[in-house]
């Protein structure tokens, strides 16, 4: 059974940074590019950064590019989300997702997880 | 950027009866290696996400056969045959043929 479990949410002053983790398991981690998707407070979803599987192809929204930084540790099954420069309208909950194709860039996702909440305010 | 629309946003329907979402796209989603990529998502009240269907017409593993999709280049439509109550929330397409993937506004589904 595919899981995808983030953590690392939380409240965070503006300009301030924060870092989210997804521990994947149930699937060959390495072999599938992962995203994150994330949702502000009563709004639509919305597409954040995807990398993936060796970890050497990343991509980015216009909107978190040069702030943002994606990762992945294939030998710990993690994925990372490194938050710099958070602004008020980062506030969302962020989403692990997974691509449903082994081998592709990224073409899609087919599992997410829970969500963790990140709070940019003073 | 890939424009996606949903029409309708909001959609009430009783028990029993038939729903369709449509969903068009401000490009066109097929890819040169043959796949079109366009994805069906749900949001239950509290939950993330889950696929429902992926490249138009795909029923992903689980999927009750009352849902189902189809199109083609960028028109899409999301049908369920019979709606149950267990069907309640946002329904969102999304593209992901090109960067930055895109979803549609949503469409909220209740039940009368």
């Amino acid at each position: 059974e595919v899981q995808l479990l983030e953590s690392g949410g939380g409240l965070v002053q503006p300009g301030g940074s924060l870092r989210l983790s997804c521990a994947a398991s149930g699937f060959t981690f390495s072999s599938y590019a992962m995203s994150w998707v994330r949702q502000a407070p009563g709004k639509g979803l919305e597409w954040v950064s995807a990398i993936s599987g060796s970890g050497g192809s990343t991509y980015y929204a216009d909107s978190v590019k040069g702030r943002f930084t994606i990762s992945r540790d294939n030998s710990k099954n993690t994925l990372y989300l490194q938050m710099n420069s958070l602004r008020a309208e980062d506030t969302a909950v962020y989403y692990c997702a997974k691509d449903p194709q082994a081998y592709s860039s990224s073409s899609g996702v087919d599992y997410w997880g829970q969500g963790t909440l990140v709070t940019v305010s003073s | 950027d890939i424009v996606m629309t949903q029409t309708p946003l909001s959609l009430s329907v009783t028990p029993g009866q038939p729903a369709s979402i449509s969903c068009k796209s401000s490009q066109s989603l097929l890819h040169s290696d043959g796949k079109t990529y366009l994805y069906w998502y749900l949001q239950k009240p509290g939950q993330p996400p889950q696929l429902l269907i992926y490249e138009v017409s795909n029923r992903f593993s689980g999927v009750p056969d009352r849902f189902s999709g189809s199109g083609s280049g960028t028109d899409f439509t999301l049908k369920i045959s019979r709606v149950e109550a267990e069907d309640v929330g946002v329904y969102y397409c999304m593209q992901s043929i090109q960067l930055p993937w895109t979803f549609g506004q949503g469409t909220k589904v209740e039940i009368k």
